[in-house]
């Protein structure tokens, strides 16, 4: 597995507003996933792309992909205090070990 | 589904003393289980892989001797911090996987063990 880079590295936003983390990769993947980590807690799975895949969605999580770039977006959509965490992007090959970045540290004000 | 649990939350305990974290896999069975650790403000860093009934492996750097794991069946797998040292004051993360997923490399992780060494 190899390691994903997001950015920005630090994202500060207003309640309601829309927040936009990007990541990037080197080699080719099968799958990219996004997680989510509350300050002091573990990490939860938000969403996994193929990479068949350009674009998914889940409740307000917008995800897509484009290979040819080595690249992913996660889209946040009318953010709430709550989604204030770090978010990581996870490019994966097949079953094995995940490697994190520093990942994107949203703040969302209310 | 796919809820892990880890036992203790947190753990405060002297110097020189050994603890056990326990992480286990609530309504599936975890072929693969990995350990994480994160320092404050830092990303998470994978300590060992391990399999049911087979020795974990590590990652470079991390002591096997220090960090016991043991994978005893498909819902449990333990991490014992030997004789404690405060540099070993961490948030210690379990994440658990199984065969089947289409090859993917979705984890499920616990909430993790704030283990604090006086």
């Amino acid at each position: 597995s190899q390691q994903g880079e997001e950015d920005p590295q630090a994202l500060s936003i207003q309640e309601g507003e829309n927040a936009t983390m990007n990541c990037s990769y080197k080699t080719s993947i099968n799958n990219l996933q996004w997680y989510r980590q509350n300050s002091g807690r573990g990490l939860v799975h938000l969403i996994l792309i193929r990479s068949n895949e350009r674009e998914k969605h889940s409740g307000r999580l917008r995800v897509t992909l484009d290979t040819s770039k080595k690249s992913s977006s996660l889209l946040i959509t009318a953010s709430r205090a709550a989604d204030t965490a770090s978010y990581f992007c996870v490019p994966g090959r097949s079953q094995g070990n995940l490697i994190f970045g520093k990942g994107t540290k949203l703040s969302v004000k209310p | 589904g796919a809820v892990v649990s880890q036992h203790p939350s947190w753990v405060i305990c002297k110097s020189g003393t050994s603890v056990k974290i326990e992480c286990r896999s609530l309504d599936f069975q975890a072929t693969t289980m990995f350990w994480y650790r994160q320092f404050p403000k830092q990303s998470l860093m994978l300590m060992a892989t391990s399999n049911e009934g087979s020795k974990a492996t590590y990652e470079q750097g991390v002591e096997k001797d220090k960090f016991l794991i043991n994978h005893a069946s498909l819902t449990l797998s333990t991490l014992t911090v030997t004789s404690a040292h405060p540099e070993d004051s961490s948030f210690y993360i379990c994440s658990a996987s199984w065969e089947g997923q289409g090859g993917t490399d979705t984890q499920y992780f616990g909430p993790g063990t704030r283990l604090t060494v006086l």
